[in-house]
């Protein structure tokens, strides 16, 4: 199953609003990244917070991290058409294997009404 | 830096024949992985190199799947025979050195395989 799962799965908001999107996980991690995919394109990454670490602002961007409910939101402040986009988060644990990776979650899906 | 590199963009095949897709890596990235998106199973990592050697592959689905990593700018992900359930958007990243363990990826712009 899914390490990371988003929610909600979909957003629908008007420019200017902020957005805002939760994750939850289940085991424990290394670092959480958020990732942004344009249709048809690959991934972006857009931030990373590491698990002794509560909060991180990029930009227009808002990432917290609660590692004692693992859960973590990313807020899009003033938000515009541009972001438009799905974001995903990933979780960097370890593996069953007992490999270190990357698992992400199904993605929320933003719309941003102009 | 042109980013990591994959090809083909589009790939539309017949079920039973080989398909390989290509990626090339950031330079001075040692960490290459391998990933598939669907929408009914998200997106799953299916293998990762670290300095060209394979580190996990228990996402590969099946034999019919292998990847290589013959050097630092290259790599293959070989689906023979191939099914239609293997359609799906396929991705390449990568990453620089650091910890010792993977950190944030830089993703290629993927291969859309239809497998007809």
């Amino acid at each position: 199953s899914q390490q990371g799962e988003e929610d909600p799965q979909a957003l629908s908001i008007q420019e200017g609003e902020n957005a805002t999107m939760n994750c939850s996980y289940k085991t424990s991690i290394n670092n959480l990244q958020w990732y942004r995919q344009n249709s048809g394109r690959g991934l972006v990454h857009l931030i990373l917070i590491r698990s002794n670490e509560r909060e991180k602002h990029s930009g227009r961007l808002r990432v917290t991290l609660d590692t004692s409910k693992k859960s973590s939101s990313l807020l899009i402040t003033a938000s515009r058409a541009a972001d438009t986009a799905s974001y995903f988060c990933a979780t960097d644990a370890y593996l069953d294997t007992g490999r270190r990776a990357l698992t992400f979650g199904s993605g929320t899906r933003l719309q941003v009404q102009p | 830096d042109a980013g990591v590199i994959q090809s083909p963009r589009h790939e539309v095949t017949e079920m039973g024949q080989e398909v390989t897709l290509r990626c090339k890596p950031i330079s001075g990235h040692d960490y290459l992985f391998w990933y598939r998106q669907t929408m009914m199973r998200g997106l799953e990592l299916l293998i990762y190199f670290n300095n060209n050697v394979p580190i996990d592959d228990s996402g590969m689905p099946e034999d019919r799947f292998s990847a290589k990593m013959p050097n630092a700018s290259f790599s293959t992900l070989k689906i023979q025979p191939s099914e239609p359930r293997d359609s799906a958007v396929y991705f390449c990243a990568s990453s620089p050195p650091g910890t010792g363990a993977p950190d944030t990826q830089y993703f290629g712009p993927g291969t859309r395989l239809t497998v007809l």
